[in-house]
């Protein structure tokens, strides 16, 4: 089952900031975060760990609620090169050795000047 | 830095046809995916694979089917291409024991259907 992402599409003014949800009925073990800009490949952002551990780059946050399965990416003071359409990817717990991850719909983000 | 390449950009073909997909990763990854993206439907897992000659259905196996005979290569296999396949077509790779690696993607294959 796909995790839910919130919004569906943002527009934004430089300088402005934005928080994209992600949320899953499933127990977590780690939410991947990813951008993708209009004909290009995703690109990685962020992973986040159960347990609190942040991997990342960027001036990009992101924090991660165990308890109630949910991910929220922060973007502040927004950049044109922030546009694109975001997607989290989770990971639920499974066997041993799997890797894979279901991602959300994506939500789209329009900077503007 | 790692590198996901797809075999093409764009792709046309007929209904009833055989398709092949192409995937190379050049990191020695054991882990390959195959995504197809649809607008409003984000990515979805059609098939992956943990190590040679082994596979695994992801979501939406139906109508797909995947090769794997080398480490780099990973293949996706429309047996009998139908319309409803036009999409766009992402291939992944990861290292395993990597909770924390990342997928790195290629640029995607637009396939038609005809």
């Amino acid at each position: 089952q796909q995790p839910v992402q919130s919004p569906q599409a943002v527009i934004l003014r430089e300088g402005e900031d934005a928080v994209i949800n992600c949320s899953s009925s499933k127990a977590l073990y780690s939410v991947h975060w990813y951008r993708q800009k209009h004909g290009e490949a995703p690109v990685f952002l962020m992973i986040l760990l159960k347990g609190g551990e942040q991997k990342g780059h960027e001036k990009i946050s992101a924090s991660f609620n165990e308890k109630k399965q949910q991910s929220s990416l922060y973007l502040t003071a927004s950049q044109l090169s922030y546009s694109g359409t975001y997607f989290c990817g989770t990971r639920a717990y499974s066997g041993a050795g799997s890797y894979q991850l279901t991602f959300g719909k994506g939500t789209k983000l329009s900077v503007i000047p | 830095d790692v590198k996901v390449t797809q075999s093409s950009r764009y792709l046309v073909k007929r209904t009833g046809e055989k398709v092949f997909l192409e995937c190379v990763q050049d990191m020695d990854h054991e882990n390959m995916f195959w995504y197809r993206q649809d607008p409003g439907l984000g990515l979805r897992l059609i098939y992956f694979s943990y190590d040679v000659k082994m596979k695994e259905k992801g979501d939406i196996p139906e109508g797909y089917s995947v090769s794997r005979e080398k480490k780099e290569r990973f293949s996706l296999i429309l047996e009998s291409a139908s319309t409803n396949q036009t999409s766009m077509y992402l291939c992944a790779s990861t290292l395993s024991g990597g909770e924390v690696q990342p997928q790195h993607f290629g640029d995607g294959t637009r396939l038609s259907i005809l």
